[in-house]
């Protein structure tokens, strides 16, 4: 019973190509999360949507464009891909937003690699 | 803006020793504080949070934080350390508007 999942696992692509990471949640939270961990293990928030409405952009290159087809999916994807994009990829998802309490439930990561 | 600092990217216990991993927080407002555990090739599973409820939060595998307001801090013991403790520890502060800030992250190493 996989809480939040991710797919894929592992991506290895060339520079410039585009290609999207899936995530979903069944733990019926209304809020979703896209992070990147660089090399250094440094987290940082990329996106999060509450209920399909996209509510923090932390000054992401709009080569990277999360899509909500519902409250339980949150995918992103990645135009013209570069050698920086290489990273791991974490979804997360939360009960509600705006309750600073609330944990936030990280799915497995997607390791990105671009060659 | 709410944000943490650990200090030390790297500690080093022996098997049975004391774990102590540290983090420090800047917020003007109370702060939710968070220490996750991430796993070689795993994803972040939450330890345990401080709510205000207990300055003193007990989490899962035996791990701990106190709240320390006059320090600004939020370390994470552990008394005896196991090797199955050996990961990636993130603390992390989140305010009401809802944003999660992490930390750089501590590896701890357990020595046998």
């Amino acid at each position: 019973d996989t809480a939040v999942s991710q797919t894929p696992k592992y991506l290895v692509t060339q520079m410039g190509n585009d290609k999207s990471i899936k995530c979903e949640q069944n733990l019926g939270h209304d809020t979703m999360y896209w992070y990147k961990q660089d090399s250094k293990k440094f987290l940082k928030i990329m996106f999060s949507y509450n209920n399909k409405e996209l509510i923090i952009n932390e000054t992401v290159p709009n080569r990277f464009s999360p899509k909500s087809p519902d409250k339980a999916h949150l995918n992103l994807h990645i135009n013209s891909l570069e050698l920086g994009d290489s990273a791991v990829y974490f979804c997360a998802s939360s009960p509600r937003q705006g309750r600073g309490q609330e944990t936030q439930y990280f799915g497995p990561g997607t390791r990105l690699l671009v060659l | 803006a709410q944000s943490v600092t650990q200090l030390g990217s790297h500690v080093s216990v022996s098997e049975g020793a004391l774990v102590l991993l540290r983090c420090n927080y800047s917020s003007s407002v109370p702060p939710y504080l968070f220490w996750y555990v991430q796993y070689p090739n795993q994803g972040l599973q939450l330890l345990l949070k401080y709510t205000s409820a207990a300055t003193l939060v007990k989490g899962i595998n035996g791990f701990e934080a106190e709240f320390k307001k006059s320090e600004t801090s939020f370390h994470l013991t552990k008394p005896s350390a196991h090797m199955s403790d050996a990961a990636e520890y993130f603390c992390a502060v989140r305010d009401n508007n809802n944003d999660m800030r992490f930390g750089a992250g501590t590896r701890l190493t357990v020595k046998p």
